[in-house]
């Protein structure tokens, strides 16, 4: 059982270009999340997943998108990539009130 | 606004000491969780609460959900350098859907 596994790592962007954070769990959970973590502010939700086909904004969603076409992936899109937007991001899931986190990606934008 | 607030925001203690973290809001939660942070690292597990009142003993760590299930609170007996760490609770409303961060206690236990 590998968990929640998140790619990449580290990742530098500049400012306007896109990507795509990768997140992946094999433990068959139906929920999912997204998360960014910023100095001293806890996580953040950004989307959620109860399941394949649905997802619904966090309290911060503005300039990302997710998709979630199978149980297994849950993949996090920033289009536009802005200063503001450098954070550590943490995806999660799980199958009630316990959430199971990955090892999370260090994004930087400048 | 932040729903769940945690006090204090930075603690540092010798080691064997006492001490209490804690985790308040004015919602009512249908649970609250309490995980371990370790810097590099995802956040880590330690217990659910889901009953107003319970309290819930992991060896040296005890948690109570309040009454009112509107706050929790964390407590570390006799710390050890092994309990160094950034320790976050969250609450979910409505079970499995969203959940609410705190904003986090770091603690370091000086040998």
């Amino acid at each position: 059982n590998a968990g929640v596994t998140q790619t990449p790592k580290f990742r530098i962007l500049k400012i306007g270009q896109s990507m795509t954070l990768q997140c992946a769990q094999d433990m068959n959970h139906n929920y999912m999340y997204w998360y960014r973590q910023d100095p001293g502010m806890g996580l953040k939700l950004i989307y959620y997943s109860v399941g394949a086909g649905i997802t619904d904004k966090g309290e911060v969603p503005n300039g990302y998108n997710v998709s979630r076409s199978t149980t297994e992936d849950f993949p996090l899109r920033l289009e536009l990539a802005a200063p503001s937007q450098t954070s550590v991001y943490f995806c999660a899931s799980s199958y009630s009130s316990e959430q199971y986190f990955g090892p999370g990606t260090r994004l930087t934008v400048t | 606004t932040q729903l769940l607030e945690q006090s204090p925001q930075f603690l540092s203690i010798q080691e064997g000491e006492n001490l209490t973290v804690y985790c308040n809001s004015s919602s009512v939660f249908s649970s609250l969780q309490w995980y371990r942070q370790e810097p590099g690292e995802g956040p880590v597990l330690l217990v659910t609460v889901v009953t107003g009142g319970e309290v819930k003993k992991l060896k040296r760590l005890t948690f109570q959900f309040g009454d009112a299930r509107k706050d929790s609170s964390l407590h570390i007996t006799a710390a050890q350098p092994g309990d160094t760490g950034l320790y976050l609770c969250a609450g979910d409303r409505d079970t499995g859907n969203q959940f609410y961060f705190g904003t986090g206690t770091s603690l370091t236990v000086i040998p």
